[in-house]
């Protein structure tokens, strides 16, 4: 059971913009920097974002990402049906939980 | 160009040992923790633990402490993921990711394409 929660699924129309929200508390997300990865059906996932909201290079700017306090969000706007995948955030956690967690991950649908 | 390259599918039986690999290029593997995250059918990504190759410093996720042994050659820039004994329930996909980190930041930027493990009678 992850410890960042993410809502199921996210869906809207091509062109449209989605936001994917991550939820943690203070001993991951609210003192450590998140990154975004998505994973195309049957790839290997990819580094979408990282310390909250660097693009590395290749990706779009229609990737972005934010964080505040606990939460930290993916935004995708100009939705293409190229976009649809599952998408994960990732951070450290300080707890003996696991230094590092990924969140339950969310299925972008483009309707 | 910075590649990480997985040793291919396996299929065992519960109670067999596995090694499974990752070889790294295009970079100074021993300067880079690698990672190890699992992924079961239909789930979501799962973070198993890391190793840094310079030293072999290892950390595991408790939830995988005990159950697997992550392990690294330097000198042909490989990493290690192995099971002594395998239950069915250890049938997923593995991935190696290279471990970026710079104090409370960490990230994966590069993946392996993955190695299926399936264990079955």
């Amino acid at each position: 059971q992850s410890v960042l929660t993410q809502p199921p699924s996210v869906s809207a129309a091509p062109g449209q913009k989605v936001t994917i929200s991550c939820s943690g508390s203070s001993s991951n997300i609210g003192n450590n920097y998140v990154s975004w990865y998505q994973q195309l059906p049957g790839t290997a996932p990819k580094l979408l974002i990282y310390e909250n909201n660097k693009r590395p290079s290749g990706i779009p700017d229609r990737f972005s990402g934010s964080k505040s306090g606990t939460s930290a969000t993916l935004g995708i706007t100009g939705l293409q049906t190229g976009d649809e995948a599952d998408y994960y955030c990732g951070t450290w956690d300080s707890s003996l939980s696991a230094p590092y967690v990924f969140g339950t991950g969310t299925k972008v649908t483009v309707l | 160009e910075v590649q990480l390259v997985q040793s291919g599918a396996e299929v065992k039986k519960p109670g067999e040992s596995l090694k499974i690999s990752c070889k790294g290029s295009g970079y100074s593997f021993t300067s880079y923790w690698i990672g190890w995250v699992r992924q079961m059918p239909g789930k979501g990504l799962e973070w198993m633990g890391i190793i840094y190759p310079g030293d072999s410093d290892t950390r595991y996720s408790p939830s995988f402490q005990g159950q697997v042994t992550i392990s690294a050659d330097k000198s042909i820039s490989t990493a290690y993921l192995q099971w002594s004994s395998l239950k069915a329930s250890d049938t997923a996909m593995y991935y190696c990711a290279r471990h970026m980190t710079d104090g409370h930041s960490s990230w994966y930027d590069y993946w392996g394409q993955g190695t299926l493990v399936t264990v079955s009678s």
